[in-house]
């Protein structure tokens, strides 16, 4: 079972900007949170990953509260391109590699 | 950096043959690689799990008959689809760790493969 629940979709225009929270209660003390964007028809493609607080990146900025029980993917001014799966990852297990996909948050932006 | 090359991104084969798909990490050396399963309108699903050198660890209800691993160097792993059946047919995604990165599990994917089986 996937570890983490995100919004199963979400609408924006246009040059907004876009928050799309995640929970992941049973994060582990040693977990990352990472974050893939996925268009169709090709792999995940990697935004950004975080242990706690904020980390920012050319793309995307990921904010995580002091629990890590939930972290938001922040994408600024996005656009027609930025329609797509965005999934939340935290690892399956204790000391494991292995990520297991949730259904994840299809980002429609309309013009 | 961290590119993962999938081969071939398309194919379509006759029912009952053998298909085999190359995931090649291009500029690092990826300790482990996964592949993973993905129909239409629904999540990636982890196949199995290679590492270097040792055989892979699939996932419960992953024949590993009929999906065979090879993960022989730290670029390359291969699986192949034997005596392929329509019910085969799905996009097929690889993806790849960075071993020396031991506290981020950031895994670096290929473009996929679809495979339809006539």
């Amino acid at each position: 079972l996937a570890k983490t629940t995100q919004p199963i979709s979400m609408d924006s225009y246009e040059g907004q900007e876009v928050n799309i929270t995640c929970s992941h209660n049973n994060i582990a003390t040693n977990d990352y949170i990472t974050w893939y964007q996925q268009f169709p028809s090709q792999g995940p493609r990697f935004i950004i990953q975080g242990y706690k607080t904020k980390v920012t990146n050319e793309v995307a900025s990921l904010f995580i509260p002091a629990d890590r029980k939930s972290s938001t993917l922040s994408l600024p001014r996005v656009s027609l391109s930025d329609t797509a799966v965005y999934y939340c990852l935290v690892p399956s297990g204790a000391g494991s590699y292995q990520l297991t996909f949730g259904k994840g948050t299809k980002l429609s932006v309309i013009p | 950096g961290a590119v993962v090359s999938q081969h071939p991104s398309w194919v379509i084969c006759k029912s009952g043959t053998s298909v085999k798909i190359e995931c090649r990490s291009l500029d690092f050396q990826a300790t482990t690689m996964f592949w993973y399963r993905q129909f239409p309108k629904q999540s990636l699903m982890l196949m199995a799990t290679s590492n270097e050198g040792s055989k892979a660890t699939y996932e419960q209800g992953v024949e590993k008959d009929k999906f065979l691993i090879n993960h022989a160097s730290l670029t390359l792993s291969t699986l192949t689809v034997t005596s392929a059946h329509p019910e085969d047919s799905s996009f097929y995604i690889c993806s790849a760790r960075e071993g020396r990165f031991v506290d981020h599990t950031a895994q670096h994917f290929g473009d996929g493969t679809r495979l339809s089986i006539l």
